[in-house]
C-alpha cells in the first residue's frame, strides 16, 4: 500500500526561528508533491507544490525534494505564532495527473510567542 | 475569483439514512476530487470526477456513490450511513492538465452520524 509517512509531533519552535518539517513516501513513481497547512476545524490550504529535486523557495517557505531518498521537507523561516496549524505532505499517486492525492497525517506545528 | 464552495457546513444524519453532498469548484476547474478526512489523520481519496465521469476511485466500498453535472459541480451520496461514516467530507477541484494536478480544496461539510 502506497503511503506518506509524516512524523504526528507537536513539533514546537520559538517565534522567529525555523521550523523544518519532513515527510517520507513510499511510491517511487510519484512525481509531483504538496503541502498543506490546516488550521483546527478548517479545511486544507494549499502551501506550496514541488516536482523537481532541490529546493524551491516562496516567501518565508522552502519545500526540498529528493526523489533518491523519497523524502520531501518544508521549511519556514521567521516562523510566527499565526503558522501555528497542522502541515499535510501529499504525493501525487503514480507518474501522471492521476489525480489521487496520498496523504500523510499531518504534523502539528506549534510557534510560541 | 470565486473559489471551491460545499454545501451544506454541517450535517447530522442518522445510522441507515443515506447524504447528498455538494461541490462547485473553483473557477476555471473541471475536475473535481472527494476526501475524507476522520478526526486526526489526513484526508483519504474517494474518487475523482472529470467530464462527468469517475476516473479514479479510492479504497471506498459502493455505498459512496458520485455524480459530475456538465457545469462541473460535483455530488458525492453516501448510502446506508454507518457510524464511522462521520467526518470531514472535503472536496477538491484542479484543472485537469495542468502540471502536477494541484488540487484546492472547500471548506468542506462536516457529518456526524448518529
Amino acid at each position: 500500500q502506497k503511503e506518506v509517512e509524516q512524523n504526528s509531533g507537536p513539533l514546537s519552535v520559538p517565534e522567529g526561528a525555523i521550523a523544518s518539517l519532513n515527510c517520507t513516501y513510499s511510491d517511487r513513481g510519484s512525481q509531483s508533491f504538496f503541502w498543506y497547512r490546516q488550521y483546527s476545524g478548517k479545511s486544507p490550504e494549499l502551501i506550496m507544490f514541488i516536482y523537481s529535486n532541490g529546493d524551491k523557495e516562496d516567501g518565508r517557505f522552502t519545500a526540498q525534494l529528493n526523489k533518491a531518498s523519497q523524502y520531501v521537507s518544508l521549511l519556514i523561516r521567521d516562523s510566527q505564532p499565526s503558522d501555528s496549524a497542522t502541515y499535510l505532505c501529499a504525493a501525487g499517486e503514480g507518474s501522471g495527473n492521476t489525480g489521487k492525492l496520498i496523504f500523510g497525517q499531518g504534523t502539528t506545528l506549534q510557534v510560541k510567542p | 475569483d470565486a473559489g471551491v464552495t460545499q454545501s451544506p457546513t454541517h450535517l447530522i444524519k442518522t445510522r441507515g439514512q443515506q447524504v447528498t453532498l455538494r461541490c462547485s469548484p473553483k473557477s476555471g476547474h473541471d475536475t473535481v476530487s472527494w476526501y475524507q478526512q476522520a478526526l486526526g489523520q489526513g484526508p483519504q481519496f474517494i474518487f475523482q470526477y472529470y467530464e462527468e465521469e469517475e476516473r479514479q476511485r479510492g479504497n471506498f466500498p459502493d455505498r459512496f456513490s458520485g455524480h459530475q453535472f456538465p457545469n462541473y459541480s460535483s455530488e458525492l451520496n453516501v448510502n446506508a450511513l454507518l457510524l464511522g461514516d462521520s467526518a470531514l467530507y472535503l472536496c477538491a477541484s484542479s484543472f485537469r492538465l495542468a502540471e502536477g494536478d494541484t488540487q484546492y480544496f472547500g471548506p468542506g461539510t462536516r457529518l456526524t452520524v448518529l
